[in-house]
């Protein structure tokens, strides 16, 4: 069975302090994904990979930065936490090497993250 | 104006109602159609995959596009408790890897 595993179910930090989101799938896939989700804005994307130690900004990367060392796991670090950093954070990974096809998403279950 | 448009809900429903779920959106060089659903404290999982225009059915679900009124749909028949989700749709244009999301709308079947 598939699977994409975020390390933390639920994250509580404070404003300024440096945050990592670790994301692991153990499907060989090429592309990975971070995302957040917040009520009525439905999914955004931060950052994707499609190659190890390759990254593509998303719609929303300020703020953020990623890191992919190795294929199988990609974290998203937050610089200095902000408040409105806030947020439910998934993970995704898809199969295909061509970044211009659409392959279906395999998600993590998500990092509730707070920042106070 | 999203790009997107989906009616959050929650749309309550009994058990073994047909349930039409929906999207417009603005981009007429959207081409590819996705639904998703997503249980609470899980990840969205793919439910229906359609390219361009027309009807797709799977068991109890069935995904329609009409592109000339830039709509989709999702029609989940004989719905059952465990439907009870909430289903994201998701669109891109053929050349662009970037998927671009609905809110999402949160569905409820009643025993």
């Amino acid at each position: 069975d598939v699977k994409v595993t975020q390390s933390s179910r639920y994250l509580v930090k404070r404003t300024g302090e440096k945050v990592f989101l670790e994301c692991v799938q153990d499907m060989d896939h090429e592309n990975m994904f971070w995302y957040r989700q917040d009520p009525g804005l439905g999914l955004r994307l931060i950052y994707f990979s499609y190659d190890v130690k390759m990254k593509e900004k998303g719609d929303i990367p300020e703020g953020y930065s990623v890191s992919r060392e190795k294929k199988e796991r990609f974290s998203l670090i937050l610089e200095s936490a902000s408040t409105n950093q806030t947020s439910m954070y998934l993970c995704a990974s898809s199969l295909s090497s061509a970044i211009t096809t659409n392959e279906k998403l395999f998600f993590g279950s998500g990092t509730q993250l707070s920042v106070l | 104006q999203k790009e997107v448009e989906q009616d959050p809900g929650p749309l309550s429903v009994p058990e073994g109602a047909i349930v039409s779920l929906n999207c417009t959106y603005s981009n007429s060089a959207f081409q590819y159609f996705m639904w998703y659903r997503q249980y609470s404290r899980k990840g969205p999982e793919l439910l229906m995959y359609t390219y361009s225009s027309g009807n797709k059915e799977d068991g109890r679900f069935t995904a329609q596009v009409d592109k000339s009124s830039k709509y989709i749909s999702l029609f989940i028949r004989d719905s059952q408790p465990s439907d009870s989700a909430t289903y994201l749709c998701a669109m891109s244009v053929q050349s662009n890897y970037q998927l671009i999301w609905g809110a999402g709308t949160k569905l409820i079947i009643k025993p």
